[in-house]
């Protein structure tokens, strides 16, 4: 099993809808959790944090569900530029200070 | 603005080649890390430095060796590059601290071992 784990996708979906990605991991005692998005053929660059108590910035809404080991990241009305790769990042807290990459979820937004 | 920068985009070696990769960011950051990233495997940690002369093993160190003399400067050296080393490297910095603070990623050099 990996250690953080996304469905690759890709999640094809119209200008507008509302899209969901979840992204479990196997350490209960990790404690810091991102969300990155990577364009095609760039780097990847951090798109938020995730807090425990949830949080939100502007049509992006993520959360983390610590009893099952998932975050989760909810995109409200789909651009067109929202077109990414988007990368779970997790610190699974293993004695190391280094984050944990997922192989990230694919999203396509079709006009 | 942060600046991560890679010394080449695009690099294709030899078997058997000593491959340098270098990596600069100039935003005084204590950490730098330098991972992989491949289809279907996502970004893999190689090597990281949290100081200058410090340096410590990812998930991945294997074939590979790093050098940080100077905080600005991550290096990742391939010994005896091989075709399974074929890849996108990436290069990140951060500030150091009692969080995990936001890793700043270079663009990347894509690697073709022939």
């Amino acid at each position: 099993r990996k250690e953080v784990e996304q469905d690759p996708g890709p999640f094809n979906v119209p200008e507008g809808a509302t899209v969901a990605f979840n992204c479990t991991y196997s350490n209960s005692a990790s404690q810091s959790f991102f969300w990155y998005r990577q364009d095609c053929r760039k780097e990847p660059k951090l798109l938020m944090s995730v807090y425990s108590s949830g949080n939100e910035d502007g049509r992006f809404t993520a959360q983390l569900n610590r009893a099952s080991q998932y975050i989760s990241l909810l995109i409200r009305d789909s651009k067109l530029s929202d077109s990414a790769t988007y990368l779970c990042v997790v610190n699974l807290d293993t004695g190391r200070r280094a984050l944990t990459f997922g192989s990230g979820t694919r999203l396509q937004v079709q006009p | 603005d942060v600046k991560v920068t890679q010394s080449s985009r695009y690099l294709v070696k030899r078997t058997g080649e000593k491959v340098f990769l270098e990596c600069v960011q100039d935003m005084d950051h204590e950490n730098m890390f330098w991972y992989r990233q491949d289809p279907g495997l996502g970004l893999r940690l190689i090597y990281f430095s949290y100081d200058v002369k410090m340096k410590e093993k990812g998930d991945i160190p294997e074939g590979y060796s790093v050098s940080r003399e100077k905080k600005e400067r991550f290096s990742l050296i391939l010994e005896s590059a091989s075709t399974n080393q074929t890849s996108m490297y990436l290069c990140a910095s951060s500030l150091q601290g009692a969080v995990y603070n936001e890793q700043f990623f270079g663009p990347g050099t894509r690697l073709t071992v022939l």
